[in-house]
């Protein structure tokens, strides 16, 4: 299994609401991302998790809360988000340092109303 | 932090010629440099990658130089295919315990003309 997974796959949620995006891998990788991409952008890097523990924040707005249960499940919780928060939500995960493959889940498009 | 700049942005070739992609980066300890590929409404997709100990990597149609003295990399692409036409993300980053930090490049939207 090569796959990283990530639910759900369209998400449309109001400035009010609290919703949560899934994102589940069974390589046994021990390093877990979040990446935000813009229409016609790169992705940019928003968290990273190592061994479980969170090991990058980058400046990422509270509005947006990652979770780690284990080491295969990555949660990104959402809660007051604003219409520009509205983008590809990406998870991807890598073995460890010695193996820097970075495998990316299909995403999750969020809209923002 | 570090900085990727990619060029060009948009690439039109002919089916059967050679695309090249170029990127600099800024930061000098830099180490791992994979290309992703992005079809349009799919995930990136490793395609192929260079660590800072190697100048040169092929891996059948696909080959990427580095220079780490001038602090730039590129993607080769031969004999191009329709099936090559997508966007193509270079990045950089420092191999390190805490986990591959990439920064992606602007993207470079490929167009392969049958």
């Amino acid at each position: 299994d090569t796959e990283v997974t990530q639910t759900p796959k369209h998400l449309v949620m109001g400035m009010t609401n609290k919703k949560s995006l899934k994102c589940e891998q069974h390589m046994g990788h021990r390093a877990m991302y979040w990446y935000k991409q813009k229409a016609k952008k790169p992705p940019e890097l928003m968290f990273v998790y190592s061994y479980e523990k969170l090991s990058i924040n980058e400046s990422v707005p509270s509005r947006f809360s990652p979770e780690c249960p284990n080491s295969s499940l990555l949660n990104l919780h959402l809660h007051a988000l604003q219409p520009e928060d509205s983008a590809l939500y990406l998870c991807a995960s890598s073995q460890d340092r010695a193996n820097t493959e970075a495998f990316f889940g299909q995403g999750t498009r969020l809209t923002v109303v | 932090g570090e900085n990727v700049e990619q060029h060009p942005s948009t690439l039109s070739v002919q089916e059967g010629d050679s695309a090249v992609i170029k990127c600099t980066y800024s930061d000098s300890a830099s180490n791992y440099f994979p290309w992703y590929k992005q079809e349009l409404g799919k995930r990136p997709q490793l395609i192929i990658d260079i660590r800072s100990n190697v100048g040169e990597k092929k891996d059948q149609r696909i080959a990427v130089t580095l220079n780490k003295t001038a602090k730039h990399f590129s993607l080769h692409i031969t004999e191009t295919q329709p099936e090559d036409s997508a966007v193509y993300f270079c990045a950089a980053s420092i191999i390190k315990a805490a986990g591959n930090k990439l920064t992606f490049g602007g993207g470079t939207r490929v167009l392969v003309k049958p």
